[in-house]
This record gives structure tokens, C-alpha cells and sequence, in this order.
């Protein structure tokens, strides 16, 4: 059975670094995209971007690139996404999602991490 | 960058049929995905490419995608069917995901 774990709540401050994590489990890690997506309180569903942790290849969303860092550690199968600096508006629940093989839907999420940026 | 249009809300009676539309240029020549969140929840995959159902989710729930408009279709609704609902896609123009805005349904 696929698992995405995510790790836990984070409460930080406007200018903060910040690394949040999403360990994959029962499927082949390496050979699937996985990638993240946001919701800002009481909003919709943005795809932020995802990693294809075999080669690391990199897409990221519009809205997205330079704002935050995908990437991936194939050896113990987890997935990062970071900030070099948070903004109050970087305030969201932030979902792991894997895309299926040869497909163009996201089949498995993570728990989501609440991520808090407040001074 | 594509950009996908749905209705913020929609309200129907228990028993009726809730019809969720997904609007986007060319979108017949796209394959539409659909998702369920339900308040507090992470969102799940209710159909796939126009109209797969996903594993364990009801035959009222069912998709289409006519050229125009992309449709979620529920018959039958039932309290529990109260979600936002989102359509997705993939641009291979791009070669990026989009969500919909999202359709808050509200059972009556």
C-alpha cells in the first residue's frame, strides 16, 4: 500500500528557513514523481511543483520558482520542500502528492503540514 | 499558463443531482481529473481521466468531458457527498498541473 508520510506542524517566524519532509513508502520511490501542493486557509487546491527523485529533475509551478526548493533524497525515499526565507503569506497546509506512471493525476497525498508564519 | 474555470458553489436536496462543471480552453483534448475535500481532510481522488472511477467510490459518482465543459456528475446526493469539489489537469503545453478553483457543494 502507497504512504505518504509528511512531517509534522510548524510554527515560525517572517524570515525563517524551513525544511518540511515527506517520507514515500510501497511503491518504487525513485522511478515516481512526487511533489507538493498548496492551500492557503479557507482556498483552493496550487500545484507547487514536483521531483522526479531518479534523476532529479525539477518542475515547478509558475507561481512558484524561486520561491521554494524541491528536492529529494532517493536513499531513504523522503521528498523536501523549503524556504530560505518565510513570509506571513507562506501560511498554508502544504499536501505530498504522488503523480501515478504514465499518468497525469495524483492517486496518493500526504496528511498535509500546517505551516505558520507569524511574528 | 492554462487556466480552469469552475462555479464557487452549488447547492442540491438529498436525492437530487449535483452537476459540477470545469471549463478551460480546448479542455475536450484534456484528460480531467477530479477530487473530493471534505472539510478538515487532505483531498482524495474520486475520478480519473474523464471518467475512472477511483477504487471504492460510488457509481453515483460519475465524469464526462464533452469538448466544452468537463462535468462531475452526482446522483443520489447524500449528506455526506458535502465537499469541495476540484477538477485538474495536466498542460502538456507546459508540462504543469492546474487545479480548478474549486465547487463548495452544500447539501440542503
Amino acid at each position: 500500500e502507497v504512504h505518504l508520510m509528511q512531517s509534522g506542524a510548524e510554527v515560525k517566524k517572517p524570515g525563517d528557513s524551513l525544511k518540511i519532509s515527506c517520507k514515500g513508502s510501497g511503491y518504487d520511490f525513485p522511478h515516481s514523481w512526487i511533489g507538493w501542493v498548496r492551500q492557503k486557509p479557507g482556498k483552493g487546491l496550487e500545484w507547487m511543483g514536483f521531483i522526479y527523485p531518479g534523476d532529479s529533475d525539477i518542475r515547478y509551478g509558475p507561481s512558484f520558482e524561486g520561491q521554494v526548493s524541491i528536492s529529494a533524497d532517493k536513499s531513504i525515499s523522503t521528498a523536501y520542500l523549503q524556504w530560505s526565507s518565510l513570509k506571513a503569506a507562506d501560511t498554508a497546509i502544504y499536501y505530498c502528492v504522488r503523480r501515478t506512471l504514465g499518468g497525469s493525476y495524483f492517486p496518493h497525498w500526504g496528511q498535509g503540514t500546517l505551516v505558520t508564519v507569524s511574528s | 499558463s492554462y487556466v480552469l474555470t469552475q462555479a464557487p458553489s452549488l447547492s442540491v436536496a438529498p436525492g437530487q443531482t449535483a452537476r459540477i462543471t470545469c471549463g478551460g480552453y480546448n479542455i475536450g483534448l484534456k484528460s480531467v481529473h477530479w477530487y473530493q475535500q471534505r472539510p478538515g481532510q487532505a483531498p482524495v481522488l474520486i475520478v480519473s481521466d474523464n471518467g475512472d472511477r477511483s477504487s471504492g467510490i460510488p457509481a453515483r459518482f460519475s465524469g464526462s468531458n464533452s469538448g466544452i465543459t468537463a462535468t462531475l456528475t452526482i446522483s443520489s446526493v447524500e449528506a455526506g457527498d458535502e465537499a469541495d469539489y476540484y477538477c485538474q489537469v495536466w498542460d502538456d503545453g507546459s508540462d504543469l498541473h492546474v487545479f480548478g478553483p474549486g465547487t463548495k457543494v452544500t447539501v440542503l
